[in-house]
């Protein structure tokens, strides 16, 4: 079964505005990552939390992670047409490390 | 530096044949995983390397699926026979370990079972 679920399932959105996506989680993790999936460049990492911190940036993605409420947000600030693609977040099981990911948000962004 | 590398991209066939893919992952990267991907679905892990040792394969369907992960490098992964369910990308990553790391993913192989 999927350890992680990403909420919205779809987002539309146009270019310039914030985008915000969650990931909701079952049992305690050791880390949780994103990762963005388009036609043209595969599946690639974005960021990794790990539990015992709380928020991470990188360039225009912040990521949150609350272990109480066993959730997660991406945050992407003024968005690109570029940034369509689908996002998904892996956590592992909190044992073994190894990533198990969810469905995913698909993110179109109108130019 | 070269990223992961798989062949072929996309591959057909009828149902009952035998299909392999090949990947190639990032040198120096002793962990090695196969994953599955269904159209509008996550990736999911089928097994996992560590150097040549599968330490995690519960996910793979063992009656006709294998894999090979020869001298600890690149990695094969066969189905035989094939089943019009097995029709999905199969992607290929590695990381540098299993733990903290992000994992660096292939292109993927297109598998199309008519």
């Amino acid at each position: 079964s999927q350890q992680g679920e990403e909420d919205p399932q779809a987002l539309s959105i146009q270019e310039g505005e914030n985008a915000t996506m969650n990931c909701s989680y079952k049992t305690s993790i050791n880390n949780l990552q994103w990762y963005r999936q388009n036609s043209g460049r595969g599946l690639v990492h974005l960021i990794l939390i790990r539990s015992n911190e709380r928020e991470k940036h990188s360039g225009r993605l912040r990521v949150t992670l609350d272990t109480s409420k066993k959730s997660s947000s991406l945050l992407i600030t003024a968005s690109r047409a570029a940034d369509t693609a689908s996002y998904f977040c892996a956590t592992d099981d909190g044992g073994s490390y190894i990533p198990t990911f969810g469905r995913g948000t698909s993110l179109i962004v109108h130019p | 530096e070269a990223g992961v590398v798989q062949s072929p991209r996309y591959k057909i066939i009828e149902k009952k044949q035998p299909v392999a893919f090949w990947c190639n992952p990032i040198s120096g990267h002793n962990t090695l995983y196969w994953y599955r991907q269904n159209l509008g679905q996550g990736p999911e892990l089928l097994i996992r390397y560590e150097n040549e040792e599968a330490v995690d394969d519960s996910q793979l369907p063992k009656d006709r699926f294998s894999a090979e992960r020869l001298k600890g490098v690149d990695s094969t992964l066969k189905i035989q026979p094939a089943e019009l369910g097995d029709s999905a990308v199969y992607l290929c990553a590695s990381s540098p370990g299993t733990g903290a790391y992000e994992q660096y993913f292939g292109p993927g192989t297109r598998l199309t079972v008519t």
